[in-house]
Protein backbone atom coordinates (compact mmCIF):
# COMPACT_ATOMS: atom_id res chain seq x y z
CA UNK A 1 0.00 0.00 0.00
CA UNK A 2 1.70 3.20 -1.36
CA UNK A 3 1.94 6.17 1.27
CA UNK A 4 1.38 9.00 -1.18
CA UNK A 5 0.47 8.66 -4.17
CA UNK A 6 0.42 10.77 -7.91
CA UNK A 7 -1.12 10.20 -11.00
CA UNK A 8 -0.12 10.84 -13.71
CA UNK A 9 3.75 9.83 -13.73
CA UNK A 10 4.24 11.42 -16.83
CA UNK A 11 2.35 14.29 -18.53
CA UNK A 12 3.35 15.06 -22.21
CA UNK A 13 1.35 18.12 -23.26
CA UNK A 14 0.81 20.85 -25.27
CA UNK A 15 1.46 24.96 -24.48
CA UNK A 16 -1.70 26.75 -23.57
CA UNK A 17 -3.25 23.20 -22.31
CA UNK A 18 -5.01 22.80 -19.01
CA UNK A 19 -3.94 19.78 -16.88
CA UNK A 20 -3.98 18.51 -13.55
CA UNK A 21 -1.94 16.17 -11.05
CA UNK A 22 -3.50 14.12 -8.28
CA UNK A 23 -1.85 13.34 -5.24
CA UNK A 24 -3.69 11.20 -2.20
CA UNK A 25 -1.90 9.93 1.09
CA UNK A 26 -3.28 7.37 3.14
CA UNK A 27 -0.60 8.02 6.69
CA UNK A 28 -3.34 9.91 8.22
CA UNK A 29 -1.23 13.01 7.94
CA UNK A 30 -2.60 16.97 7.90
CA UNK A 31 -0.12 18.38 6.33
CA UNK A 32 0.14 17.98 2.42
CA UNK A 33 3.10 19.52 0.20
CA UNK A 34 3.47 20.32 -3.51
CA UNK A 35 7.22 20.61 -4.91
CA UNK A 36 8.74 21.20 -8.27
CA UNK A 37 11.68 19.96 -9.02
CA UNK A 38 13.15 21.37 -11.78
CA UNK A 39 16.50 20.03 -14.49
CA UNK A 40 19.26 21.19 -12.06
CA UNK A 41 17.40 18.85 -9.23
CA UNK A 42 16.59 22.32 -6.78
CA UNK A 43 13.46 21.15 -4.85
CA UNK A 44 11.29 24.25 -4.28
CA UNK A 45 8.07 24.36 -2.61
CA UNK A 46 4.70 25.12 -4.31
CA UNK A 47 1.97 25.19 -1.51
CA UNK A 48 1.39 23.57 1.65
CA UNK A 49 -2.20 22.91 2.86
CA UNK A 50 -2.94 22.00 6.46
CA UNK A 51 -6.55 20.02 6.85
CA UNK A 52 -7.54 20.97 3.51
CA UNK A 53 -6.60 24.90 4.17
CA UNK A 54 -4.07 26.62 2.06
CA UNK A 55 -1.68 27.57 4.63
CA UNK A 56 1.80 28.38 2.49
CA UNK A 57 1.57 29.73 -1.42
CA UNK A 58 5.18 30.66 -2.60
CA UNK A 59 5.34 32.73 -5.46
CA UNK A 60 4.02 30.71 -7.69
CA UNK A 61 2.06 31.94 -11.26
CA UNK A 62 -1.64 32.02 -10.85
CA UNK A 63 -2.22 29.32 -13.39
CA UNK A 64 -1.43 26.94 -10.61
CA UNK A 65 -4.11 26.00 -8.06
CA UNK A 66 -4.32 23.77 -5.98
CA UNK A 67 -7.04 21.98 -4.52
CA UNK A 68 -7.82 20.04 -1.46
CA UNK A 69 -11.14 17.98 -1.29
CA UNK A 70 -10.42 16.32 1.86
CA UNK A 71 -7.14 16.00 3.94
CA UNK A 72 -6.12 12.94 2.37
CA UNK A 73 -6.16 14.60 -1.12
CA UNK A 74 -4.03 17.78 -2.73
CA UNK A 75 -4.42 18.23 -6.65
CA UNK A 76 -3.00 20.43 -8.73
CA UNK A 77 -4.28 21.94 -11.40
CA UNK A 78 -2.75 24.09 -14.29
CA UNK A 79 -3.92 26.37 -16.59
CA UNK A 80 -2.34 27.53 -19.73
CA UNK A 81 0.89 25.22 -19.89
CA UNK A 82 4.07 26.80 -20.49
CA UNK A 83 7.65 25.61 -21.75
CA UNK A 84 9.04 26.88 -18.58
CA UNK A 85 6.46 24.32 -16.57
CA UNK A 86 8.28 21.07 -17.65
CA UNK A 87 9.87 19.73 -14.20
CA UNK A 88 9.07 17.02 -12.36
CA UNK A 89 6.18 17.42 -9.34
CA UNK A 90 6.07 15.95 -6.07
CA UNK A 91 3.38 15.60 -4.11
CA UNK A 92 4.38 15.08 -0.16
CA UNK A 93 2.69 15.14 3.27
CA UNK A 94 3.90 15.32 6.80
CA UNK A 95 2.66 15.81 10.56
CA UNK A 96 3.36 19.29 11.38
CA UNK A 97 4.86 20.19 14.65
CA UNK A 98 6.47 17.64 15.20
CA UNK A 99 9.52 17.93 13.00
CA UNK A 100 8.68 14.57 11.58
CA UNK A 101 10.03 13.23 8.39
CA UNK A 102 8.45 14.24 4.56
CA UNK A 103 6.38 11.18 2.71
CA UNK A 104 7.00 12.11 -1.05
CA UNK A 105 5.11 10.64 -3.77
CA UNK A 106 6.99 9.22 -6.70
CA UNK A 107 6.64 11.92 -8.88
CA UNK A 108 4.92 13.41 -11.83
CA UNK A 109 7.15 14.35 -14.61
CA UNK A 110 5.40 17.10 -16.65
CA UNK A 111 6.55 17.91 -20.20
CA UNK A 112 5.28 20.47 -21.96
CA UNK A 113 6.10 20.71 -26.22
CA UNK B 1 16.29 31.49 3.13
CA UNK B 2 17.07 27.67 2.24
CA UNK B 3 20.59 26.10 3.58
CA UNK B 4 23.58 25.77 1.69
CA UNK B 5 25.48 22.07 0.86
CA UNK B 6 28.63 21.43 0.04
CA UNK B 7 30.22 20.00 -2.45
CA UNK B 8 27.52 20.25 -5.10
CA UNK B 9 29.18 16.99 -6.19
CA UNK B 10 31.21 14.14 -5.21
CA UNK B 11 32.46 10.95 -6.98
CA UNK B 12 34.05 8.19 -5.02
CA UNK B 13 35.27 4.79 -5.16
CA UNK B 14 33.42 2.19 -3.36
CA UNK B 15 35.00 1.60 0.13
CA UNK B 16 35.61 5.60 0.23
CA UNK B 17 34.15 8.20 2.50
CA UNK B 18 32.28 11.05 2.01
CA UNK B 19 31.20 14.47 3.78
CA UNK B 20 28.56 16.60 3.05
CA UNK B 21 27.98 19.58 4.41
CA UNK B 22 24.91 21.99 4.73
CA UNK B 23 25.26 25.45 6.80
CA UNK B 24 22.88 28.28 7.23
CA UNK B 25 23.89 31.94 8.33
CA UNK B 26 20.71 31.53 10.82
CA UNK B 27 20.08 29.13 13.27
CA UNK B 28 18.04 26.30 12.36
CA UNK B 29 15.02 25.11 13.67
CA UNK B 30 15.96 21.51 12.83
CA UNK B 31 17.54 19.98 10.21
CA UNK B 32 16.38 16.57 7.58
CA UNK B 33 18.41 14.23 5.40
CA UNK B 34 16.86 12.99 2.00
CA UNK B 35 18.65 10.73 -0.64
CA UNK B 36 16.79 10.59 -4.02
CA UNK B 37 18.30 8.52 -6.48
CA UNK B 38 17.77 9.01 -10.17
CA UNK B 39 14.12 8.92 -11.39
CA UNK B 40 12.65 8.23 -7.53
CA UNK B 41 11.65 10.16 -5.23
CA UNK B 42 13.16 11.47 -1.90
CA UNK B 43 14.08 8.72 0.87
CA UNK B 44 14.28 10.12 4.38
CA UNK B 45 17.04 9.39 6.27
CA UNK B 46 17.70 11.09 9.73
CA UNK B 47 16.26 14.27 11.11
CA UNK B 48 18.58 16.16 13.83
CA UNK B 49 17.15 18.32 16.22
CA UNK B 50 19.77 19.38 18.94
CA UNK B 51 22.91 21.39 18.94
CA UNK B 52 25.49 18.71 19.47
CA UNK B 53 22.80 16.18 18.34
CA UNK B 54 25.07 13.37 16.38
CA UNK B 55 22.73 10.17 14.37
CA UNK B 56 23.08 7.21 12.58
CA UNK B 57 22.26 3.90 11.55
CA UNK B 58 24.46 1.87 9.36
CA UNK B 59 27.44 3.85 7.98
CA UNK B 60 25.37 6.83 7.56
CA UNK B 61 25.63 9.15 10.47
CA UNK B 62 25.26 13.08 10.76
CA UNK B 63 25.66 15.93 13.32
CA UNK B 64 24.30 18.90 13.43
CA UNK B 65 27.00 21.90 15.30
CA UNK B 66 26.12 23.40 18.68
CA UNK B 67 24.98 26.83 16.63
CA UNK B 68 22.69 24.55 14.96
CA UNK B 69 23.63 26.59 12.03
CA UNK B 70 25.58 23.51 10.08
CA UNK B 71 25.30 20.04 9.93
CA UNK B 72 27.13 17.25 8.06
CA UNK B 73 26.14 13.91 6.89
CA UNK B 74 29.07 11.22 7.36
CA UNK B 75 29.00 8.11 4.51
CA UNK B 76 31.20 5.74 6.05
CA UNK B 77 32.89 2.87 3.59
CA UNK B 78 30.33 3.83 0.67
CA UNK B 79 28.44 1.26 -1.37
CA UNK B 80 27.28 1.11 -4.64
CA UNK B 81 23.91 1.81 -3.16
CA UNK B 82 24.38 4.96 -1.55
CA UNK B 83 24.48 6.82 -5.00
CA UNK B 84 22.16 9.36 -5.72
CA UNK B 85 21.07 13.07 -4.75
CA UNK B 86 21.51 14.04 -1.14
CA UNK B 87 19.46 17.02 0.25
CA UNK B 88 19.43 18.31 3.68
CA UNK B 89 15.83 20.52 4.79
CA UNK B 90 15.01 23.04 7.06
CA UNK B 91 11.86 24.06 9.10
CA UNK B 92 11.45 28.18 8.50
CA UNK B 93 8.71 29.97 8.94
CA UNK B 94 6.52 31.03 6.01
CA UNK B 95 5.31 34.36 5.51
CA UNK B 96 1.82 33.27 6.29
CA UNK B 97 3.75 31.91 10.04
CA UNK B 98 3.47 28.13 9.43
CA UNK B 99 6.42 25.97 9.18
CA UNK B 100 7.60 25.17 5.61
CA UNK B 101 10.47 22.17 5.18
CA UNK B 102 12.83 23.86 2.35
CA UNK B 103 15.99 22.01 1.13
CA UNK B 104 19.26 22.93 -0.14
CA UNK B 105 20.78 22.90 -3.82
CA UNK B 106 21.29 19.14 -2.98
CA UNK B 107 24.54 16.81 -3.74
CA UNK B 108 24.82 14.42 -6.34
CA UNK B 109 26.85 11.20 -4.99
CA UNK B 110 28.46 9.00 -7.54
CA UNK B 111 30.15 6.06 -6.28
CA UNK B 112 32.01 3.93 -8.69
CA UNK B 113 33.02 0.41 -8.28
Amino acid sequence: DTAVSQTPKYLVTQMGNDKSIKCEQNLGHDTMYWYKQDSKKFLKIMFSYNNKELIINETVPNRFSPKSPDKAHLNLHINSLELGDSAVYFCASSQPGRSTEAFFGQGTRLTVV
Amino acid sequence: QQPVQSPQAVILREGEDAVINCSSSKALYSVHWYRQKHGEAPIFLMILLKGGEQKGHDKISASFNEKKQQSSLYLTASQLSYSGTYFCGTEISSIQGAQKLVFGQGTRLTINP
